[in-house]
């Protein structure tokens, strides 16, 4: 089956840069989108097609794609940032799967 | 504004039958191009999609849980719906209901709108 791969933990301080990985063999034919979530809320969309943002969502927060890995961005992080992030795409039959997902940590 | 909200047992007995509906507001479940869909999560763990039904009525369900899972739409009712069979422990999840948009890409899609999810224990 399918995996989206993601990094089990990131760690940063306020004001840095924290940068999150996802890796998977179908993302240079498939976009790519991230949620956040923070505990006991349902996930939120903070980047859809790899590297677009929705309203709403800080212009800190950005995507991009290379190869069989996208990375989520957060410049400038906040302790609100503090979350849970996951990514999520599909396999060619339309079967949806998320990364493991990321705890991102601001120190 | 557009909003989902789950309902359902939250307690269900091994071996039984799991059901919860989603109920749409705010908009119509036969509008086009939507995917309603579940998502589960256990607790302290990742989410798993679980599938999807699509404004016409077709279904895709993930293949590890193909076997046991039903996902129907009512539109008298404005609700979607998802049963799964033969529940186990394993299965005690927080169950998310969602609308996903198809991006300009085959096969692809994303979640937009989440409920706030519905925890149910399977346990005797």
């Amino acid at each position: 089956s399918y995996e989206l791969t993601q990094p089990p933990s990131v760690s940063v301080s306020p004001g840095q840069t924290a940068r999150i990985t996802c890796s998977g063999d179908a993302l240079p034919k498939q976009y790519a989108y991230w949620y956040r979530q923070k505990p006991g809320q349902a996930p939120v969309l903070v980047i859809y097609k790899d590297s677009e943002r929705p309203s709403g969502i800080p212009e800190r927060f950005s995507g991009s794609s290379s190869g069989t890995t996208v990375t989520l961005t957060i410049s400038g992080v906040q302790a609100e940032d503090e979350a849970d992030y996951y990514c999520q795409s599909a396999d060619s039959s339309a079967t949806g799967v998320f990364g493991g997902g990321t705890k991102l940590t601001v120190l | 504004q557009v909003q989902l909200q789950e309902s359902g047992p939250g307690l269900v007995k091994p071996s039984e039958t799991l059901s919860l509906t989603c109920t749409v507001s705010g908009g119509s479940v036969s509008s086009g191009s939507n995917y309603w869909s579940w998502i589960r999560q256990p607790p302290g763990m990742g989410l798993e999609w679980i599938g999807y039904i699509y404004y016409s009525g077709s279904t895709n369900y993930n293949p590890s849980l193909k076997s046991r899972v039903t996902i129907s739409v009512d539109t008298s009712k404005n609700q979607f719906s998802l049963k799964l069979t033969s529940v186990t422990a394993a299965d005690t999840a927080v169950y998310y209901c969602a609308r996903a948009l198809p991006s300009n890409l085959p096969a692809n899609w994303y979640f937009d709108l989440w409920g706030r999810g519905t925890l149910v224990s399977v346990s005797s």
